[in-house]
C-alpha cells in the first residue's frame, strides 16, 4: 500500500490554465506538506497543514491554494499557470502532533510542465 | 537565510570508493539530523538519522559523523555502488517543537561501475 499517493504523476498543460494535484496519505499522520522541487533538485516547502489547518505558508504566489478536506488529504490547486511553475511537486506527511523531528514521508511527485 | 549548507552539489565516485557529503548548520537548537535519499523519478526517503548525543551512527555501508562543536555533520557511503547513485539531502530539525525540518540543497551522487 502506498503511504503517500498523489495524482496525477505527469501533467502537461498550457499557460493560463488551472490545474489541481491531489494527495492522500494512509499513515494516520496529522501533518501534511507540499514541496516544490526545481530543476536543480532544491526542495522548497510551500505549505504545511496540521489537522486540516494551515500552519505554514511560505512565500508562494496566491495562485497556489491548498485545500485540506480532512487530515488524510491535502490537494493543491494552481490557477493561471505560468512557465515558471514547471517543477516537480511533492506531497508529504509526518506523524503525531509535533511537526519537528518526525520522519517526513514523501509521495512520488507530480511532474508539472507548463507550455 | 540558508540554515543548512550542503556540499558538494555533485559527486562522482568509482565503484568501491567512499562517498562523503558534508553539511553545516547554524541554529544550535537543532537536535535531529536526518539524511534523505532520492532516486530519479521518486520522492525523497529517510536513509539514516542522528541525534547530537552521539558522534557517529552506522547503518550498513552508511555512516553519519557528527561534530557538535563545529556544527557539522556528514554522510559517508563506504564501498559505494552504482545503485547508490541518487540525490542525497541532509536536514536539520528540532525535536518536540513545531519546527519543520530544514533541508540542504542536495548532492547528486553518481557511482561509476
Amino acid at each position: 500500500d502506498t503511504a503517500v499517493s498523489q495524482t496525477p504523476k505527469y501533467l502537461v498543460t498550457q499557460m493560463g490554465n488551472d490545474k489541481s494535484i491531489k494527495c492522500e496519505q494512509n499513515l494516520g499522520h496529522d501533518t501534511m506538506y507540499w514541496y516544490k522541487q526545481d530543476s536543480k533538485k532544491f526542495l522548497k516547502i510551500m505549505f504545511s497543514y496540521n489537522n486540516k489547518e494551515l500552519i505554514i505558508n511560505e512565500t508562494v504566489p496566491n495562485r497556489f491554494s491548498p485545500k485540506s478536506p480532512d487530515k488524510a488529504h491535502l490537494n493543491l490547486h494552481i490557477n493561471s499557470l505560468e512557465l515558471g511553475d514547471s517543477a516537480v511537486y511533492f506531497c508529504a506527511s509526518s506523524g503525531l502532533s509535533g511537526l519537528s523531528g518526525n520522519t517526513i514521508y514523501f509521495g512520488e511527485g507530480s511532474w508539472l510542465t507548463v507550455v | 537565510q540558508q540554515q543548512v549548507k550542503q556540499s558538494p552539489q555533485s559527486l562522482i565516485v568509482q565503484k568501491g570508493g567512499i562517498s562523503i557529503i558534508n553539511c553545516a548548520y547554524e541554529n544550535t537548537a537543532f537536535d535531529y539530523f536526518p539524511w534523505y535519499q532520492q532516486f530519479p523519478g521518486k520522492g525523497p526517503a529517510l536513509l539514516i538519522a542522528i541525534r547530537p548525543d552521539v558522534s557517529e551512527k552506522k547503518e550498513g555501508r552508511f555512516t553519519i559523523s557528527f561534530n557538535k562543536s563545529a556544527k557539522q555533520f556528514s554522510l559517508h557511503i563506504m564501498d559505494s555502488q552504482p545503485g547508490d547513485s541518487a540525490t542525497y539531502f541532509c536536514a536539520a530539525s528540532i525535536l518536540g517543537g513545531s519546527y519543520i525540518p530544514t533541508f540542504g540543497r542536495g548532492t547528486s551522487l553518481i557511482v561509476h561501475p
